[in-house]
């Protein structure tokens, strides 16, 4: 079956420094990849998505996630945080027939301090 | 603006009653979902429909119909209302690209 883990519950980054929000799937087959944000009362917005290709993907508000198959990994990275980046970071596997049945992981709330 | 519309925003339910969760999308997009978001458990597929007249259940089915009559609409009922119900719930649509899904701002309920 599938699945999503993200194992870090909760990061604190200071504001500038680099960040990487660890994300592990488990599918049968390949799988459509993404990772969303979501701020405090807001709904989800998506960041990046991965489905074939170049392994390092680019999104929106400078973050990158690179697909590694054989750890089963989609990492998101930023090389600077800004304030405004704190929220919830969602990481998500499409499966089924047409990649239309989302799974999430539990998330990782984000800190950034000063 | 396009998008995904949930309403109501907030709702405060008895244990038993019954209600309809809206929501319409105007993207033309042939899936929508309904996930339910809880603390530290991440958002739990309900139902999807892959398009008008079919539908299929997710993970945490129970208690919960859907129905899906037009491309644009894809309420959410809640039969007999209970306390684990309590959550916020949130409606998703996408084209068959899978371009990833596009969200609504979400219905907080609460069943007391």
């Amino acid at each position: 079956a599938q699945s999503v883990t993200q194992p870090d519950i909760h990061i604190t980054v200071s504001e500038g420094a680099s960040l990487e929000l660890r994300c592990n799937y488990s599918y049968g087959a390949t799988p459509y990849l993404f990772w969303y944000v979501q701020s405090p009362g807001q709904g989800l917005q998506l960041l990046l998505k991965y489905f074939s290709g170049d392994t390092l993907v680019q999104g929106i508000k400078g973050f990158e996630a690179e697909f590694k198959r054989s750890q089963s990994s989609f990492n998101l990275r930023k090389p600077s945080v800004h304030w405004s980046d704190a929220a919830e970071y969602f990481c998500a596997v499409g499966a089924g027939g047409g990649g239309n049945q989302f799974y999430f992981g539990t998330g990782t709330s984000l800190t950034v301090i000063p | 603006n396009a998008g995904v519309t949930q309403t109501p925003k907030f709702q405060v339910l008895k244990t038993g009653q019954s209600m309809t969760l809206q929501c319409a999308q105007d993207m033309n997009h042939e899936y929508m979902s309904w996930y339910r978001q809880d603390p530290g458990m991440g958002l739990r597929l309900i139902h999807y429909s892959v398009g008008a007249g079919i539908t299929d259940q997710g993970e945490v089915p129970n208690g919960y119909n859907v129905s899906r009559s037009t491309t644009e609409d894809f309420p959410l009922r809640l039969l007999s209302a209970a306390p684990s119900q309590t959550s916020v719930y949130f409606c998703a649509s996408s084209s068959r690209d899978v371009n990833g899904y596009t969200f609504g701002s979400g219905t907080r309920l609460t069943v007391v």
